[in-house]
């Protein structure tokens, strides 16, 4: 069990365009899902919290306009890089939350998304 | 400055040896402690956390790891090896007990040697 899919896995684009990537928690509600960026040879950092329903929190220097994020039900979170530029190339990776109860709930995390903008 | 350290980017050994990964945290309070796993194509998988009580802790794959308050550490042990076990891990952290806010180390990748 708890399952989370990416879609698609890799992505090349020209600069300019926009991309979207899928996180889809397959056999459980998620009601928070993150988002994280992973650079080269880099640590995971993340990038914005999103609840299911509600408007993204983003970390400090990320910029909202231009990572879109969508969360608008228990088992699909959405994560759109707009106007992307050679820049925003990386590795993302969605983790989903079943539970918002009390204590730590453990994230589980989608395979990851190699985006490469030309 | 608050951190997660992990000082070996990349550990190789022969299988069947015994392996130690390192990690260090710098933070008033002790936070959640966690290890990762990263293989090529999969999601990063949990191998084992710390929030409190026995400070070693037994994991999945064989993996164990120990909190030690006064070094700031939270080592990641595995006593044999495997070649399946190449992969690359994460130690991280919750400082927030209220949050579920991961913050990462960077990384040790782990290459094994027939």
């Amino acid at each position: 069990g708890a399952v989370v899919s990416q879609h698609p896995s890799w992505v090349i684009c020209k600069s300019g365009t926009s991309v979207k990537i899928e996180c889809r928690s397959l056999d459980f509600q998620a009601t928070t899902m993150f988002w994280y960026r992973q650079f080269p040879k880099q640590s995971l950092m993340l990038m914005a919290t999103s609840n299911e329903g509600s408007k993204a929190t983003y970390e400090q220097g990320v910029e909202k306009d231009k990572f879109l994020i969508n969360h608008a039900s228990l088992t699909l979170s959405t994560l759109t890089v707009t106007s992307a530029h050679p820049e925003d190339s990386s590795f993302y990776i969605c983790s989903a939350r079943a539970s918002s109860g009390q204590g730590f709930n453990e994230q589980f995390f989608g395979p990851g998304t190699r985006l490469t903008v030309l | 400055a608050q951190s997660v350290t992990q000082p070996d980017i990349h550990i190789t050994v022969s299988e069947g040896a015994s392996l130690e990964l390192r990690c260090n945290y710098s933070y008033g309070a002790t936070p959640y402690l966690f290890w990762y796993v990263q293989s090529p194509g999969q999601g990063l998988q949990l191998l084992l956390k710390y929030f409190s009580g026995d400070t070693l802790v037994q994991g999945i794959k064989g993996f164990e790891a120990e909190f030690k308050r006064s070094q700031s550490s939270f080592n990641l042990r595995k006593p044999s090896v495997h070649w399946s076990d190449a992969a690359e891990y994460f130690c991280a952290v919750v400082l927030l007990r209220n949050t579920d806010k991961l913050i990462f180390g960077t990384g040790t990748r782990l290459q094994v040697f027939p």
